[in-house]
């Protein structure tokens, strides 16, 4: 268990340029989580998926955001035309579910700064 | 829909005294409680966690927590803080309208240790 493991952990992007994360959940875990953190926050729910279905998605999540989780595994996180706004950190998390309490694990996160 | 408040940003406290972070929210139904820590460039790891029966929780690191349905409180506790507990504090509920574990994070509390 290597823990869920995000990627990159910084990112520094132009206004207007497309950014895309990565995040690697514990290989069990079916559930697949997105949330936000900006700076003094606590983090905000964006968007789920069980197994390879996007099962629900806040009304955070832009049109410009898009995520997918394309074999049930890993996911990906883009943001299309950046704006200086979408600075935060974004947190990945994964659970297991099935289990009365089910328990989220968070990675460290990527910190996107947006020039 | 469910809220949850942490009154204080910032809290001070001398190494080996005690501690209580106060955490208030609001929901319809019995809650799920839960509390996360989070270090500078760590995800958040939980703290303990609340469903049902016994009102006193343990977690992890000598930290427990107390249920009262009565003042819609759930407000953290350790008997003696030492410095390696300096991070920030975040309380959350289970989200009550959907099948997936979503939670709604409260705005944190950042404790800080003095020698």
């Amino acid at each position: 268990d290597t823990g869920v493991s995000q990627n990159p952990r910084h990112k520094i992007t132009k206004r207007g340029q497309n950014v895309t994360f990565r995040c690697d959940p514990i290989s069990e875990h079916n559930r697949l989580y997105w949330y936000r953190q900006t700076l003094g926050q606590g983090p905000e729910f964006l968007t789920y998926f069980q197994n390879e279905a996007q099962l629900e998605k806040s009304r955070l999540l832009s049109d410009r955001f898009s995520a997918e989780r394309p074999k049930g595994s890993f996911s990906t996180l883009e943001i299309q035309r950046t704006e200086q706004g979408d600075s935060a950190m974004y947190l990945c998390a994964s659970s297991q579910q099935g289990l009365r309490i089910e328990k989220l694990f968070f990675g460290s996160g990527t910190q996107l700064s947006v020039l | 829909a469910q809220s949850v408040t942490q009154p204080d940003i910032h809290i001070t406290v001398s190494e080996g005294a005690s501690l209580e972070l106060r955490c208030n929210y609001s929901y319809g139904a019995t809650p799920y409680l839960f509390w996360y820590v989070q270090s500078p460039g760590q995800g958040l790891q939980l703290l303990l966690k609340y469903f049902s029966g016994d009102t006193l929780v343990q977690g992890i690191k000598g930290f427990e927590a107390e249920f009262k349905r009565s003042q819609s409180s759930f407000n953290l506790r350790k008997p003696s803080v030492h410095w390696s507990d300096a991070a920030e504090y975040f309380c959350a509920v289970r989200d009550e309208n959907n099948a997936g574990n979503m939670l709604t994070f409260g705005g944190g509390t950042r404790l800080m240790v003095k020698p």
